[in-house]
């Protein structure tokens, strides 16, 4: 099935862990988005990737760092975790206007930082 | 970041009622979009607006792109449990990036 795909769905870290979210598209779309998901905060920019090989920061990249390891996949890496990193993270491409426009979402990695 | 306000933060509402909430921003956007996220699962796209003024269905769900092109209206008719989620609002920003809103939570009483 065409999609964004987000690995692990869950996860349960400690406090100065690291870990890598994994993000895969099949659908050749070029730009691709970390966002968080946080209560009454909607969803905030972390990083995006416009094409690959390039990397930007969004509003809050502070804690984390992103690899844009080729077209389809786009890794998002906690070096030291904090409990302020707790949230769910969602990966995203971007959608050419011809074909709806917007983004494509994951369904979301939920990560508890203890 | 980009300023969207979505009103209200939160509906309740009778089956078959219709549903209607908005999104106000503090600059002009050229595109706003409507997404639905289900409880455990990532936003899914609605609505994409284009236009100033422009009006768009799809199926019972009708949304509007203000003419101040500083906000967008989004209306559900004859609501049905499935309807719940939370309803986001998303616009443009630099870098093919968009921002969100803080979204409207819709519960639908049977």
């Amino acid at each position: 099935n065409a999609g964004v795909t987000q690995t692990p769905k869950f996860q349960v870290l400690k406090t100065g862990q690291s870990m890598t979210l994994q993000c895969a598209q099949d659908m050749n779309h070029n730009s691709m988005y970390w966002y968080r998901q946080d209560p009454g905060m909607g969803l905030r920019l972390i990083y995006y990737s416009a094409s690959e090989g390039t990397t930007d920061k969004g509003e809050v990249p502070n804690g984390y760092n992103v690899s844009r390891l080729n077209k389809r996949e786009f890794s998002l890496r906690l070096e030291s975790a904090a409990p302020s990193q707790t949230s769910v993270y969602f990966c995203a491409s971007k959608v050419p206007r011809g074909w709806g426009g917007g983004y494509t979402f994951g369904s979301g990695t939920r990560l508890t930082v203890v | 970041g980009q300023q969207l306000n979505q009103s209200p933060q939160s509906m309740f509402i009778q089956e078959g009622e219709d549903v209607s909430m908005n999104c106000t921003s503090s600059s002009i956007f050229n595109t706003w979009l409507w997404y639905k996220q289900d409880p455990g699962e990532g936003p899914v796209l609605l609505i994409a607006l284009y236009k100033a003024g422009e009006l768009t269905s799809n199926g019972r769900l009708t949304a509007q792109f203000g003419i101040t092109r500083k906000d967008s209206f989004l209306n559900i008719s004859a609501s049905i449990p499935s309807d719940v989620g939370i309803y986001f609002c998303a616009g443009p920003g630099g870098g093919n990036q968009f921002y969100f809103g803080t979204g409207t939570s819709l519960t639908v009483i049977p």
